[in-house]
């Protein structure tokens, strides 16, 4: 059963255009999440989280928001850059149940093209 | 400062055969976590060590095992290899366990499984 959903494979943006990456989630316990971003050939990077305490955290261009009654999660980028062209993951953690930071729960990942 | 290194990064394996990954966390890191990532389930949870204590474990068979040493370096072993196991292996520390504490991924040691 996938505790941490991300339920679309892939999202085609034209450069300059936001993006809308989306993830859903089922334990309710769950109280840190994150987006984590890779390129081909390398591990992944952290790029924002949020706790459940939260609704919104916002990094430059990267904006997270949260909401827990829906248990759904969207990561915003805005304007998108051919650069941002990865595989983005969902991940998260019941950091108050005896999960941790390295006990992440992961989705199954969204891949991201910008077009130029 | 180095990142996460990791060894092998590519080997090939045959069924009943058993490996022994390494991972060489960042400097001065004392948690290092391991997941398995396959294109059908995404990045799975292994195992979480902090000062050599196994802290937290994922759903997968014994046959998976790992251990972290005083220097904080990690190994994983998978014994009795089969088909399903071929998948990128990635190795990830972070200073703490704490909510804080980032986790810096390496680039994966990508096994396959004949």
């Amino acid at each position: 059963d996938q505790q941490v959903k991300q339920n679309s494979p892939s999202l085609s943006v034209q450069e300059g255009r936001i993006s809308i990456l989306n993830c859903d989630y089922t334990n309710s316990m769950f109280d840190y999440f994150l987006w984590y971003k890779k390129y081909p050939a390398e591990g992944p990077t952290f790029l924002i989280s949020i706790s459940s305490i939260k609704d919104k955290n916002e990094d430059g261009r990267f904006t997270v928001f949260l909401n827990k009654s829906a248990k759904h999660l969207s990561l915003h980028i805005v304007p998108s850059q051919p650069g941002d062209s990865a595989v983005y993951f969902c991940a998260a953690s019941a950091l108050r149940y005896g999960g941790s930071q390295g006990n992440l729960i992961f989705g199954k990942g969204t891949k991201l093209s910008v077009k130029p | 400062k180095a990142g996460v290194t990791q060894t092998p990064r590519y080997l090939i394996k045959t069924r009943g055969q058993q490996v022994t990954l390494s991972c060489s966390p960042i400097s001065g890191h004392r948690s290092v976590s391991w997941y398995q990532q396959t294109p059908g389930q995404g990045l799975q949870f292994l195992f979480e060590y902090f000062s050599e204590t196994q802290r937290n474990k994922g759903n997968f068979p014994g046959r998976f095992s790992g251990r972290q040493f005083s220097n904080s370096r990690s190994e994983m072993n998978v014994s009795t290899l089969e088909l399903g196991d071929s998948a990128l292996y990635l190795c990830a520390s972070s200073l703490s366990t704490s909510v804080d504490g980032e986790l810096f991924f390496g680039e994966g040691s990508r096994l396959t499984v004949l």
